[in-house]
């Protein structure tokens, strides 16, 4: 079956340090990946997403190659903020009907200190 | 436009206690999911609902029950709680044809 595998957290970072959050996947045919983060007492929401190879998707500042030969997704940022202290959510889902439902890694903790 | 909206945000139930988490969507999307969220384990899908009067189960539906009488609205009901049903429960919606899921803001539950 699909699943998504992400590095374990947490991630502790100084302000404007370089952040990588790695992302594998399993899945048959060509899904769509997604990151979503979730801030403190809060839902999670859509930070990038990419539905086929070769996309990059961008958004904050935050990018995310959708790497189909080594079946990744890993998130990037040039320089982190205090204000991007969140849990970050891999996700993927394969196709559009309504039996498709989305699968999610196990999420990863990422701290900035000032 | 207020997306996705839950209530309550917090309950403490003891065991055996019985309680139902609306939720709630202006959207007019299809369909509608809830998930569990527990610690290291991300989320994990419930029950969903592809339509108005249709559900099915997901990954984890024991000890729940749901019900989507109005498009706009999909319950979750304990029946009779139980410590293991500690978690945060989150909703959210889709719409048909799209992959993009809309979620509200949690509801953290407490079963004594």
């Amino acid at each position: 079956g699909n699943s998504v595998t992400q590095m374990e957290g947490p991630v502790t970072l100084s302000e404007e340090a370089f952040l990588t959050i790695n992302c594998t996947y399993t899945a048959t045919g060509y899904p769509s990946l997604f990151w979503y983060v979730q801030y403190p007492g809060e839902g999670l929401q859509l930070l990038l997403k990419a539905t086929k190879a070769d996309d990059k998707g961008s958004n904050k500042g935050f990018e995310a190659t959708y790497r189909k030969e080594t079946t990744s997704f890993h998130l990037e940022k040039g320089s982190v903020q205090v204000s991007d202290s969140a849990v970050y959510f891999c996700a993927l889902i394969s196709g559009y009907s309504s039996a498709s439902k989305i699968i999610f890694g196990s999420g990863t903790r990422l701290s900035i200190r000032p | 436009n207020a997306g996705v909206t839950q209530t309550p945000k917090f309950r403490v139930l003891k065991t055996g206690q019985s309680m139902t988490l609306l939720c709630a969507q202006d959207m007019n999307h299809e369909y509608m999911y809830w998930y569990r969220q527990d610690p290291g384990m991300g989320l994990r899908l419930i029950h969903y609902s592809v339509g108005e009067g249709t559900t099915a189960k997901g990954e984890v539906p024991d000890g729940y029950n749901v019900s989507r009488l109005k498009k706009q609205n999909f319950l979750l009901g304990l029946e009779s709680a139980a410590p293991s049903q500690t978690s945060v429960y989150f909703c959210a919606s889709r719409l048909a044809g799209y992959n993009e899921q809309f979620f509200g803001p949690g509801t953290r539950l407490t079963v004594l």
